[in-house]
């Protein structure tokens, strides 16, 4: 069973202030993702990983910015919180051929 | 961009009643995905069905990919499938999924 972890599980931020949400897979995985869940939309992409070093936008990009130092690791910055940045985060991995993401347990993140 | 629409919005049933729930997309989808979300929020894939018919437990879905439409059908619900079930699709673009907003169940006992 895939497993995808993420840190932390809940953050207060404050305005302006700079927020970054960790992402760790231990099953060699390709592809990473990150979403945002908010009530009336789903999930919504943010930014995505092909590999280490590479980034993707995804449907929301703005106001975040991506990092994938490692096959491992995929993290979520956001440089100046703003509180509509307040929401559920949701890492995600697959690899190419499978027909399945496995998903992390979320992060919960509010900005004040 | 691809837009997944998932009906009903909520459903609540009695426990040993049938779900029947819906997943209508915009446009070609070369994968389609459910998932589960249970009330505490993780989030786990149930199955693939991309087209045709495929089952599994007491969850059959059906795709017709030509009407871009796909549903899933529980049989006889228990109270543990109360949570939220999210259709999502991938287009011919490659790895991205697009996903609907859900449907949330509640099967009462």
């Amino acid at each position: 069973e895939a497993a995808v972890t993420q840190s932390p599980r809940n953050k207060v931020a404050v305005t302006g202030g700079k927020v970054t949400l960790s992402c760790n897979q231990t099953n060699n995985h390709n592809n990473m993702y990150w979403y945002r869940q908010d009530t009336g939309h789903g999930l919504r992409l943010i930014h995505y990983s092909y590999g280490a070093g590479s980034t993707e936008k995804g449907d929301i990009p703005d106001g975040y910015k991506a990092s994938r130092p490692s096959q491992e690791n995929f993290s979520l910055i956001l440089e100046l919180a703003t509180p509509s940045q307040t929401s559920v985060y949701f890492c995600a991995s697959d690899d190419w051929g499978q027909d399945t993401q496995y998903f992390g347990p979320g992060t919960r993140l509010l900005v004040l | 961009g691809q837009q997944v629409q998932q009906s009903p919005a909520s459903l609540v049933l009695q426990e040993g009643e049938n779900a029947e729930l819906q997943c209508n997309f915009s446009s070609t989808a070369t994968q389609l995905q459910w998932f589960y979300q249970s009330p505490g929020g993780s989030l786990v894939s149930l199955l693939s069905n991309p087209s045709g018919t495929k089952h599994t437990g007491r969850l059959t879905s059906t795709t017709v990919t030509k009407e871009r439409r796909s549903s899933l059908h529980i049989s006889s619900s228990q109270t543990t499938d109360s949570g939220t079930y999210l259709c999502a699709i991938e287009g011919n673009a490659g790895a991205k999924l697009t996903f609907g907003g859900g449907t949330r169940l509640t099967v009462r006992p």
